[in-house]
């Protein structure tokens, strides 16, 4: 069974600071693909990057980027220069290339931005 | 262009009352999902649907049935609700491995 585990239930950093959110998983897969999603206090659930498994580069999206860490199924995003707009749950997401389609996530990490 | 739509956005239920719960994608994809969230228990999944026609369970199966009626439409039904079922209800969908597009969720409480 896949499972994705976020060991940060809450981080806060400081307004312009850095701050990076941990996930690891768990496959024997070796074709998959691993997500953030955002989910600010609207509840709407947001994309915040993907990274294909077979890809070695890490994904980046403007101050948004992953360190993926196939060997050790670590998946951690770091957010750069941190603004208010980006208090929010971190869901780190988990799908296989095998053909079930499940999609699992992880427990969530709360951040909390500090003016 | 509505994404995914689920409804009610809110609903309280007695315990032992049933209800549906509708959810509808205008996004032609072939994948339907069903998670409920809990307070530090993130996502679990209760049901997919990988294509019109199939359904398989998730980690929390327990209390609740599907219907993929079409490939716009899969509803989740609580039989007999329970006070545990107290929860926010997301509907999702997506097309092989990209990204899943989210409801705005539902509230259900059952007191």
């Amino acid at each position: 069974a896949q499972t994705v585990t976020q060991s940060q239930p809450e981080m806060s950093v400081q307004e312009a600071e850095t701050v990076t959110l941990s996930c690891t998983y768990d496959t024997s897969e070796s074709d998959y693909y691993l997500f953030w999603y955002k989910q600010p206090p609207s509840r709407q659930m947001i994309l915040v990057i993907r990274q294909e498994a077979y890809k070695q580069q890490n994904a980046t999206e403007n101050r948004f980027s992953v360190n993926f860490q196939k060997a050790a199924k670590s998946f951690s995003l770091k957010i750069s220069d941190s603004q208010l707009g980006d208090a929010a749950m971190y869901f780190c997401a988990f799908t296989s290339n095998f053909g079930n389609e499940k999609l699992t996530f992880g427990t969530g990490t709360r951040l909390t931005i500090i003016p | 262009n509505a994404g995914v739509t689920q409804t009610p956005k809110f609903q309280v239920l007695k315990t032992g009352q049933s209800m549906t719960l509708q959810c509808a994608q205008d996004m032609n994809h072939n994948s339907m999902y069903w998670y409920r969230q809990d307070p530090g228990m993130g996502l679990r999944l209760i049901y997919y649907s990988a294509s019109e026609g199939t359904t398989d369970k998730g980690e929390v199966p327990n209390g609740y049935n599907v219907s993929r009626l079409n490939k716009r439409e899969f509803s989740l039904r609580l039989e007999s609700a329970a006070p545990s079922q107290t929860s926010v209800y997301f509907c999702a969908s997506r097309t092989g491995l990209a990204e899943a597009f989210f409801g705005q969720g539902t509230r259900l409480t059952v007191v």
